[in-house]
C-alpha cells in the first residue's frame, strides 16, 4: 500500500538554512494532509496541516504546500534548527473514511550546527 | 499542554498470550484510534472508535483484536493470543471530532514485544 509515499528516507542540512520535506500520494480522495514530528522513544506530534480547498498553510517556521493536480506536498523550515532533527511523517486522510490517516514511511532529518 | 497517555510503555509477553494495552485519550475528545508501527515499517490505521462502537477497521485488525471503552476515561486494545507478528509499537491517538481541521493527536506508544 503506497497511497503516502515520502520517497527521501534522510535529509541532512545545515543550521540557518531551509529544509524541504516532500510527500506524495495516489488516492484522490485525500483532502486532508498533516505533518507530524517524531523523536525516537515519543509518539508522533502534529506539527501543521493543510486542506485540499488551500495551497499554503504558514505557521511560524513552518509551511506546507499542497499541488493538488500534481498530488504533492512539501514542508518547508526555515529556519532550520538542530531541535528540528527528527523523522517528519506525511500523513493523509480522507472524507468518509472516519478521518484514518494514512502515512507515509517517513524522512529523517538531521539539522547540524 | 493536555495530551494522550498509554501504558505500559513497555509490554513482553509470551506468544500466546494475551495482552491489553491502555490508553487515556484528551478528556474532550470523541473520537479514539489504535495504530502501529512494526519496526522498519510505516504507521498503520488500525481502528477507529466513536460513541462506543467500532466506526473502521483495518484488514490487521482481525477478531483477535478487540478494544473498549470501560469507563470515561480509558480507552483499551486487546489482543487475545499473541503472535509473533504481533510485535510493533501500538499507538493510541484522539481527536475532537471528525471535522476538517481537527488533527489526531498520539500518545508515546506502547512496545510489545512477544516472545
Amino acid at each position: 500500500d503506497q497511497q503516502v509515499k515520502q520517497n527521501s528516507p534522510s535529509l541532512s542540512v545545515q543550521e540557518g538554512r531551509i529544509s524541504i520535506l516532500n510527500c506524495d500520494y495516489t488516492n484522490s480522495m485525500f483532502d486532508y494532509f498533516l505533518w507530524y514530528k517524531k523523536y525516537p522513544a515519543e509518539g508522533p506530534t502534529f506539527l501543521i496541516s493543510i486542506s485540499s480547498i488551500k495551497d499554503k498553510n504558514e505557521d511560524g517556521r513552518f509551511t506546507v504546500f499542497l499541488n493538488k493536480s500534481a498530488k504533492h506536498l512539501s514542508l518547508h523550515i526555515v529556519p532550520s534548527q538542530p531541535g528540528d532533527s527528527a523523522v517528519y511523517f506525511c500523513a493523509a486522510s480522507a472524507r468518509g473514511s472516519n478521518y484514518k490517516l494514512t502515512f507515509g514511511k517517513g524522512t529523517l532529518l538531521t539539522v547540524n550546527p | 499542554e493536555p495530551e494522550v497517555t498509554q501504558t505500559p510503555s513497555h509490554q513482553v509477553t509470551q506468544m500466546g498470550q494475551e495482552v491489553i494495552l491502555r490508553c487515556v485519550p484528551i478528556s474532550n475528545h470523541l473520537y479514539f484510534y489504535w495504530y502501529r508501527q512494526i519496526l522498519g515499517q510505516k504507521v498503520e490505521f488500525l481502528v477507529s472508535f466513536y460513541n462506543n462502537e467500532i466506526s473502521e477497521k483495518s484488514e490487521i485488525f482481525d477478531d483477535q483484536f478487540s478494544v473498549e471503552r470501560p469507563d470515561g476515561s480509558n480507552f483499551t486494545l486487546k489482543i487475545r493470543s499473541t503472535k509473533l507478528e504481533d510485535s510493533a509499537m501500538y499507538f493510541c491517538a484522539s481527536s475532537p471530532d471528525r471535522a476538517i481541521n481537527q488533527p489526531q493527536h498520539f500518545g508515546d506508544g506502547t512496545r510489545l514485544s512477544i516472545l
